[in-house]
């Protein structure tokens, strides 16, 4: 595809439930990151895949956060027993590779609430 | 451990004047520093990036950044604003794993 596409838009769940958050990066990317951001707020760092390295979980928040990236493409965020702090806009970025290398292309976000 | 620092929650500025956005850094080794722009309901956008080079970078919608070392800075910069150009501003750093963005400054640009 043309970015770095991400569904759902927008994702409101009750609290308790699991909820699964998809990004698709841009073709030929190898770098996939997520972040999180809360209301007007700036960008807490999640966690980073590249190539088939081990993946950089250092900003997971908690062990009910997880994610996982099939085939070096599409990655999935899941986030377990959701709490209403977990309410925030997701953000996934993919870079070609290194990422000291090219930019990040950021992806439009799944606006999480959880009730 | 990186991090970037933007001191300035908001700016003002009018329309035609110059307008400075400020961050500061910290990184083992080399910097990589970037900035990105988010309008209003939509995603970020990538507006520049010093890797190595001149000291000023020259990016996106007439924005420019200047590197400097002993300061540990990488302001951006434009020399006329537009009311336009309001939107959120993050800056950001890569180190030795992913990119670490500072807080954000809102940029609002009176008429």
């Amino acid at each position: 595809g043309a970015g770095v596409s991400q569904s759902p838009s927008n994702k409101v769940t009750e609290k308790g439930k699991d909820v699964e958050l998809r990004c698709d990066p841009i073709s030929g990317h190898t770098a996939l990151y997520w972040y999180r951001q809360s209301l007007g707020q700036g960008l807490e760092f999640l966690i980073y895949f590249q190539g088939n390295s081990a993946p950089d979980k250092s900003g997971l928040p908690s062990d009910r956060f997880s994610a996982e990236r099939t085939g070096g493409s599409v990655s999935t965020l899941t986030i377990q027993r959701t709490q209403q702090e977990d309410s925030a806009v997701y953000l996934c970025a993919s870079s070609r590779d290194s990422p000291s290398n090219t930019e990040a292309f950021f992806g439009q976000g799944t606006r999480l609430t959880v009730v | 451990a990186q991090s970037v620092a933007q001191p300035e929650d908001q700016v003002n500025v009018a329309e035609g004047n110059p307008l400075t956005v400020k961050c500061t850094y910290s990184v083992s080794g080399n910097p990589y520093l970037f900035w990105y722009v988010q309008y209003p309901n939509r995603g970020l956008q990538f507006l520049l990036k010093y890797i190595t080079g001149d000291n000023l970078v020259k990016g996106s919608y007439g924005f420019e950044a200047e590197f400097n070392k002993s300061q540990t800075s990488f302001h951006l910069k434009k020399p006329s604003a537009l009311v336009s150009d309001s939107a959120l501003y993050f800056c950001a750093v890569m180190g030795r794993r992913a990119l670490t963005f500072g807080s954000g400054t809102r940029l609002q640009v009176q008429p």
